[in-house]
């Protein structure tokens, strides 16, 4: 079946230190990949998109991801977090066979302390 | 530019009620789409509309849940006599155009509750 799965539900990092959130997906075509973010008590926002090309993403905010199909991941990272990077944040796919909708992962609260 | 609004923000309800969530997508979007937020689910799409074709409902979790879109424009979410297993955030997105590339845009939610 086609999914989505981010490991980890809660990930912790110091202010200054990398971040790394991890997704993989599954499914025999590679699909389109997204990252969202999601503040408290907000809809979600697009972080950055992997459709083709070039495998390594910028996205927002100094985020960036990177597709690899021989792993079926797309994690997100961040050099170096900021107290204001805390948030949850989703990976998404749109599967072949059905562009129209997004699947998305189960989320990853993000925390950063000082 | 106006982003995507949705209304009621917040909404409480008793169990066997009728509610009715509104979305208002980003003006020009022909792509409209709902997603529902919950805690033992996460995020789940429920139904998608595009212009004026016929939408894709295979998301909606039972026959209790209909959505329409009105002119091509605004859109109701209906759950007729509501469940607890109901209550969630429920968001409506947008996007200009559909398709592999086209970016949704969310708006802030309904969180509906159901006692």
């Amino acid at each position: 079946a086609q999914s989505v799965t981010q490991l980890g539900s809660h990930v912790s990092v110091s202010e200054g230190a990398l971040v790394l959130l991890r997704c993989n997906y599954s499914s025999s075509v590679p699909p389109y990949l997204f990252w969202y973010v999601q503040y408290p008590n907000q809809g979600l926002q697009l972080l950055l998109k992997y459709t083709t090309g070039a495998t390594l993403v910028k996205g927002i905010n100094g985020f960036e991801a990177e597709f690899k199909k021989s792993e079926t991941s797309f994690h997100l990272t961040k050099p170096s977090a900021h107290m204001s990077d805390a948030a949850e944040y989703f990976c998404a796919a749109k599967f072949s066979g059905g562009y129209n909708k997004l699947i998305f992962g189960a989320g990853t609260r993000l925390a950063v302390h000082p | 530019g106006a982003g995507v609004s949705q209304s009621p923000s917040n909404k409480v309800t008793e169990k066997g009620k009728d509610v009715e969530l509104r979305c208002d997508p980003i003006s020009g979007h022909t792509a409209l789409y709902w997603y529902r937020q919950s805690l033992g689910q996460g995020l789940e799409f429920l139904i998608y509309f595009q212009g004026n074709s016929a939408p894709d409902k295979s998301g909606l979790p039972s026959d209790r849940f209909s959505a329409e879109r009105t002119g091509g424009s605004v859109s109701t979410l209906t759950i007729q006599r509501t469940q607890q297993e109901d209550s969630a955030v429920y968001l409506c997105a947008s996007s200009l155009a559909p398709g592999q590339h086209d970016e949704q845009y969310f708006g802030p939610g309904t969180r509906l509750t159901v006692t």
